[in-house]
C-alpha cells in the first residue's frame, strides 16, 4: 500500500510482559517518528530516525522503551516489562524530507491488563 | 522552546454553521504550523500546513487557516460544517532544527449537531 502501515492494530497483554510494535514507512521516506497518544490527550514525541544518523531518543519515557530501524525501512518499538501506564495508542509517522509533512499510520492500540 | 495551545477541548456546532477551532503558538523563530484531523480508530490526516508562504492556507475538505504573527495564532475555520467533520483536530508546530519533530496541542473534539 501507499501509506504508513502499523502492526498489530490492537495488542492486549499482561503487566510485566514485553511487547514489540512494528511500523512500515512509506517507501522513500527517510525520516520516521514514533509518538504516544494517551486517552483524550495529544501526541507525545518518543523517538525519531533520519537515515543512518543516530536516532533522537529524547522523548523515550524510560529505559524500558527502545526502538530500532534498519536503514530507511521497517522500525520496531519495544516496551519491556510493560506497566499499566503504558496503555495508549502508539502512532508511527514517516516523512520524505525538506518541508514535506509527516504521514501517519493508523496506530497500535496497546492495552495493559 | 516552541509550543502550541488549543483553546477548547470540545467544540460543538450545528450542521451548516461556521467552524472555528483555535490554536495559538509560541516560537522564537518563524514557525511551521500544521493542522491534522483524527477520525475514530484512525491515524492523523494532514488538513493543511503553513511554511512561511501565504498567510491564508487552504486545505482539504473546505478547511482553511490564517497565520497571524501579531496574534501568534493559526486558527482553523470552515464556513459550513458537515456531519462528516466530526472528529478530533490537532494543531502542531515543527520544532526548529530537530529533524521535523512535531509538538502537538491537546486536541479539540468537534461535534456536529444535525
Amino acid at each position: 500500500g501507499a501509506g504508513v502501515s502499523q502492526s498489530p492494530s490492537n495488542k492486549v497483554t499482561e503487566k510485566g510482559k514485553d511487547v514489540e510494535l512494528r511500523c512500515d514507512p512509506i517507501s522513500g521516506h527517510t525520516a520516521l517518528y514514533w509518538y504516544r497518544q494517551r486517552l483524550g490527550q495529544g501526541l507525545e514525541f518518543l523517538i525519531y530516525f533520519q537515515g543512518n544518523s543516530a536516532p533522537d531518543k529524547s522523548g523515550l519515557p524510560s529505559d524500558r522503551f527502545s526502538a530500532e530501524r534498519t536503514g530507511e525501512s521497517v522500525s520496531t518499538l519495544t516496551i519491556q516489562r510493560t506497566q499499566q501506564e503504558d496503555s495508549a495508542v502508539y502512532l508511527c509517522a514517516s516523512r520524505q524530507g525538506g518541508n514535506q509533512p509527516q504521514h501517519f499510520g493508523d496506530g497500535t492500540r496497546l492495552s495493559i491488563l | 522552546a516552541q509550543s502550541v495551545t488549543q483553546l477548547g477541548s470540545h467544540v460543538s456546532v450545528s450542521e451548516g454553521a461556521l467552524v472555528l477551532l483555535r490554536c495559538n503558538y509560541s516560537s522564537s523563530v518563524p514557525p511551521y504550523l500544521f493542522w491534522y484531523v483524527q477520525y475514530p480508530n484512525q491515524g492523523l490526516q494532514l488538513l493543511l500546513k503553513y511554511t512561511s508562504a501565504a498567510t491564508l492556507v487552504k486545505g482539504i475538505n473546505g478547511f482553511e487557516a490564517e497565520f497571524k504573527k501579531s496574534e501568534t495564532s493559526f486558527h482553523l475555520t470552515k464556513p459550513s460544517a458537515h456531519m462528516s467533520d466530526a472528529a478530533e483536530y490537532f494543531c502542531a508546530v515543527r520544532v526548529y532544527n530537530q529533524g521535523g519533530k512535531l509538538i502537538f496541542g491537546q486536541g479539540t473534539e468537534l461535534s456536529v449537531k444535525p
